[in-house]
């Protein structure tokens, strides 16, 4: 059955530096591979998707994220974390009809500055 | 375009109670999915209906029930309320299917009491 695996569920980022947050899945076939963000009190906002092509999928908000099929991950990257960046990340697949989604637990990150 | 609408944003209700909350999609989609989003389980998916026909339940109790309209608006109604249902109930929108891209509403926050 899909599945997806968020391993870290907190991450403190100072501001300015580099940020990537690990995403791990299961399923059958080539995904459909999904990173979304939430604020506090607030609805998904979808960062980016992969569906087929190049592995490195560029999203909004200067986020990036690379299908690796060898090691079933979509890792979410950002070169440079702003303060607004602090939000929950959710990473997510399709189940088999497509017909819903599957989430991570999803990773919250911190900004200090 | 109008993104996806949710009614109402905050709700109190008694245990024993019945609720319905509404979902109004992105003009031109016919697919609308329903989430819970508690702290311990995370992301649940409830139900997906496309063209007034659920396509997809989650393992959710009977209590949990939808409905899609003609028009494509959707409701979920809990009913015999009970503490446990707290949470952020989420509503996506998609074209066809989640699969291809969801685009999820604000949420509304219901507390049982």
């Amino acid at each position: 059955a899909q599945s997806v695996t968020q391993p870290d569920i907190h991450i403190t980022v100072s501001e300015g530096a580099s940020l990537e947050l690990r995403c791990n899945y299961s399923y059958g076939a080539t995904p459909y591979l999904f990173w979304y963000v939430q604020s506090p009190g607030q609805g998904l906002q979808l960062l980016l998707k992969y569906f087929s092509g190049d592995t490195l999928v560029q999203g909004i908000k200067g986020f990036e994220a690379e299908f690796k099929r060898s090691q079933s991950s979509f890792n979410l990257r950002k070169p440079s974390v702003h303060w607004s960046d602090a939000a929950e990340y959710f990473c997510a697949v399709p189940n088999q009809a497509g017909t819903a989604l599957i989430f991570g637990k999803g990773t919250t990150l911190s900004v200090s500055s | 375009k109008a993104g996806v609408t949710q009614t109402p944003r905050y709700l109190i209700k008694t245990r024993g109670q019945q609720v319905t909350l509404s979902c109004s999609p992105i003009s031109g989609h016919r697919s609308v999915s329903w989430y819970q989003q508690t702290p311990g389980q995370g992301l649940q998916f409830l139900f997906e209906y496309f063209s007034e026909t659920q396509r997809n339940k989650g393992n959710f109790p009977g209590r949990f029930s939808g409905r899609q309209f003609s028009n494509s608006r959707s409701e979920m109604n809990v009913s015999t309320l009970e503490l446990g249902d707290s949470a952020l109930y989420l509503c996506a929108s998609s074209y066809d299917r989640p699969e291809t891209e969801a685009f999820f509403g604000q949420g509304t926050r219901l507390t049982v009491v």
